[in-house]
């Protein structure tokens, strides 16, 4: 069975500070998925950011970055130059590659980051 | 507006009640998924279809609940008998075709409350 760990459950940071949001994951998989949603109050669910397995480079999108450690099995991410629309539920999430239990999203409980001026 | 739609976006109803959710995908999606969140929880995943094969169940389907998609598009998903333990955020995601399945797109979720 896969899960997701999110061990911060709150964190908050001043707008134009770097913050870094913590997953870690436990598979026996080698090859799989693993993706970052963002959730507004009262919004619903968009993706930030996907990192695939067998790339060994970090993803980046803009001010979001991650980093993949997959000895580890930990996946953070970072955002930099905070904006108050920032603010959100943080969700990690992984999916296998293969087989029958393809295209399932296995989340973390989140982390509700706040971004205070 | 091209996302994801549910319909109703709230419903409230009494224990023992019988409800059915819509959820219609991003029209070009053929994978469509239904995940139900509670407070203070991350999305558990409940079903997942590709076109109108319903390709695995999550053992939280319990035989109360049937969800559909006849002609692959749109889904329904049915408590029955609903209880208060089913209260939660209902929501339904898409993804396009592809080998392997690609973002999925979330819609607004359904809120449950079961008085």
């Amino acid at each position: 069975a896969q899960t997701v760990t999110q061990s911060q459950p709150e964190m908050s940071v001043q707008d134009a500070e770097t913050v870094t949001l913590s997953c870690t994951y436990d598979t026996s998989e080698n090859n799989y998925y693993l993706f970052w949603y963002k959730q507004p109050p009262s919004r619903q669910m968009i993706l930030v950011i996907r990192q695939e397995a067998y790339k060994q480079q970090n993803a980046t999108e803009n001010r979001f970055s991650v980093n993949f450690q997959k000895a580890a099995k930990s996946f953070s991410l970072k955002i930099s130059d905070s904006q108050l629309g920032d603010t959100a539920m943080y969700f990690c999430a992984f999916m296998k590659d293969r087989g029958s239990t393809l295209g399932r999203l296995y989340f973390g409980r989140g982390t509700q980051l706040t971004v205070w001026p | 507006d091209t996302g994801v739609s549910q319909d109703p976006r709230h419903k409230i109803t009494k224990r023992g009640q019988n409800v059915t959710f819509r959820c219609d995908p991003i029209s070009e999606h053929n994978r469509l998924y239904w995940y139900r969140q509670t407070l203070g929880q991350g999305p558990e995943f409940l079903t997942y279809f590709q076109n109108e094969a319903q390709l695995e169940k999550s053992r939280l389907l319990s035989d109360r609940f049937s969800a559909e998609r006849p002609k692959g598009s749109f889904s329904t998903l049915e408590i029955q008998r609903t209880e208060q333990g089913d209260s939660a955020m209902y929501l339904c995601a898409s993804s396009p075709p592809g080998q392997v399945p690609g973002e999925q797109f979330f819609g607004p979720g359904t809120r449950l409350t079961v008085l």
